[in-house]
């Protein structure tokens, strides 16, 4: 079965401090992983892909398929950052199999 | 183009009445989904739709929700009867097979409080 688990609901850190929003999935095969992220009083959109390995907002995420995991990190948090982030698993090869999400952590940053 | 459009954007009703929430994909998308957003399970899917037909209800709670989508332009999620319960944020999302199905576009979603 495809499971994405987000353990922190709610994740306080000051401004300039690093931040990790931790995600693990469980899916036999190989997965894609992905990070939506919903601002205050916007959509939900995706923030990044592990396949893209690339940088957005100053946020990053490796997949680590040893620890099942697919954290998000920034070294210096902005209050900006502050909204509800969501993992996201895409699992099978058929490329039309929908999305698994976690349910999902509030990043506050605090000034 | 304005994204997926959703209506209404808030629908306050009482126990027992019939809800229906609308939804309006991206022109040329194929696939719709509809999810529901709470505290306790955060963002659930649904159902989903490919070229208009549903493909997996199985996220549906109860009979007491439906969804259709009778063209590629218009899906509708109705609740009958209503529960407090149900009280949640409903989002829809588009997305392509031909592009990138893992980018889902959402709508606003639909705030619905039911006392």
């Amino acid at each position: 079965a495809q499971r994405v688990t987000q353990p922190e609901k709610l994740l306080s850190v000051f401004k300039g401090a690093p931040v990790e929003l931790k995600c693990n999935y469980s899916y036999s095969g190989s997965p894609e992983l992905f990070w939506y992220v919903q601002y205050s009083r916007q959509r939900l959109q995706l923030l990044l892909r592990h396949i893209s390995r690339e940088s957005i907002k100053g946020f990053t995420a490796d997949l680590n398929k040893g620890e099942t995991s697919f954290h998000l990190k920034k070294p210096f948090a902005q209050e900006e950052d502050s909204a509800m982030y969501y993992c996201a698993l895409l699992g099978g090869n058929s490329g039309n199999t929908p999305l698994v999400f976690g349910k999902g952590t509030r990043l506050s940053v605090i000034a | 183009d304005a994204g997926v459009i959703q209506s209404p954007r808030h629908e306050v009703t009482e126990m027992g009445q019939e809800v229906t929430l609308r939804c309006k994909p991206i022109s040329g998308h194929d696939y719709l989904f509809w999810y529901r957003q709470t505290m306790m399970r955060g963002l659930e899917l649904l159902i989903y739709f490919n070229n208009n037909v549903p493909i997996d209800d199985s996220g549906m709670p109860e009979d007491r929700f439906s969804a259709k989508m009778p063209n590629a332009s218009f899906s509708t999620l109705k609740i009958q009867p209503s529960e407090p319960r149900d009280s949640a944020v409903y989002f829809c999302a588009s997305s392509s097979l031909t592009s990138r199905i893992y980018e889902q576009y959402f709508g606003p979603g639909t705030r619905l409080t039911v006392t």
